[in-house]
């Protein structure tokens, strides 16, 4: 049963500190997607990859959040300094966008739940 | 800019009744339509979606949806509810990347509530 896993599901940290989230998308998907849970928001989109390749991340903040697939196996979201109104549930995706026009099936993970003091 | 919208934040339904969780949205050209599920301290599971075709989609766990244009509508429902259907349910929406020239952001509702009583 091919699943999204997500490390760590839970992470207490102080403001200042680097936080580091770690995704696996399904062997064989070519995107990966982050999401951002909050009450107030909702889910947002914060960045996605096709190919490993960023298409878009025009909905993170650039001076703090960075993303990145280091391989086909991996991707990565961190944020440095992290800052309490980053606390959230961030969710990777991942799907296989065979028609090339990213109408996909996206298979989320659980969840990393970031609680920043 | 696409957009897409939930009316109501909680749908209360009796086991075994009929329910509908509603789903407006707004998109340059043609609409992809998704329905996802999320479990308490889980992440979303896909339910169904819709490309073209027939208006009527059917999906996961006996739930299907209902895609009207005139009305720009995508509603969730399913014939005969269960307790265990209870859950936050998100709609979904993305453009038609031929009009849109790019991109491939879901745009997701605020979630409803769903629960279903005995």
């Amino acid at each position: 049963d091919a699943r999204v896993t997500q490390t760590p599901r839970d992470k207490v940290t102080e403001m200042g500190q680097e936080v580091t989230m770690r995704c696996q998308p399904i062997l064989g998907h070519n995107t990966v997607f982050w999401y951002r849970q909050t009450m107030m928001q909702g889910l947002e989109l914060l960045a996605y990859f096709r190919n490993r390749a960023p298409l878009d991340d025009s909905g993170m903040p650039k001076d703090r959040f960075s993303a990145e697939m280091p391989d086909a196996t991996l991707a990565t979201l961190k944020i440095q300094p992290s800052e309490p109104r980053d606390s959230a549930v961030y969710f990777c995706a991942s799907g296989l966008d065979a028609r090339r026009d990213g109408v996909c099936e996206q298979f989320f993970g659980p969840g990393t739940r970031l609680t920043v003091l | 800019a696409q957009s897409v919208a939930q009316p109501e934040d909680q749908v209360n339904v009796a086991e075994g009744n009929p329910l509908t969780v509603k789903c407006t949205y707004s998109v340059s050209g043609n609409p992809y339509l998704f329905w996802y599920v999320q479990y308490p301290n889980r992440g979303l599971q896909f339910l169904l979606k819709y490309i073209t075709g027939d208006n009527l989609v059917k999906g996961s766990y006996g739930f299907e949806a209902e895609f009207n244009k005139s009305q720009t509508s995508f509603h969730l429902k399913k014939p005969s509810a269960l307790v265990s259907d209870s859950a936050l349910y998100f709609c979904a929406v993305r453009d038609d990347l031929k009009v849109t020239g790019g991109g491939n952001k879901l745009t997701f509702g605020t979630g409803t509530q769903l629960k279903v009583e005995l």
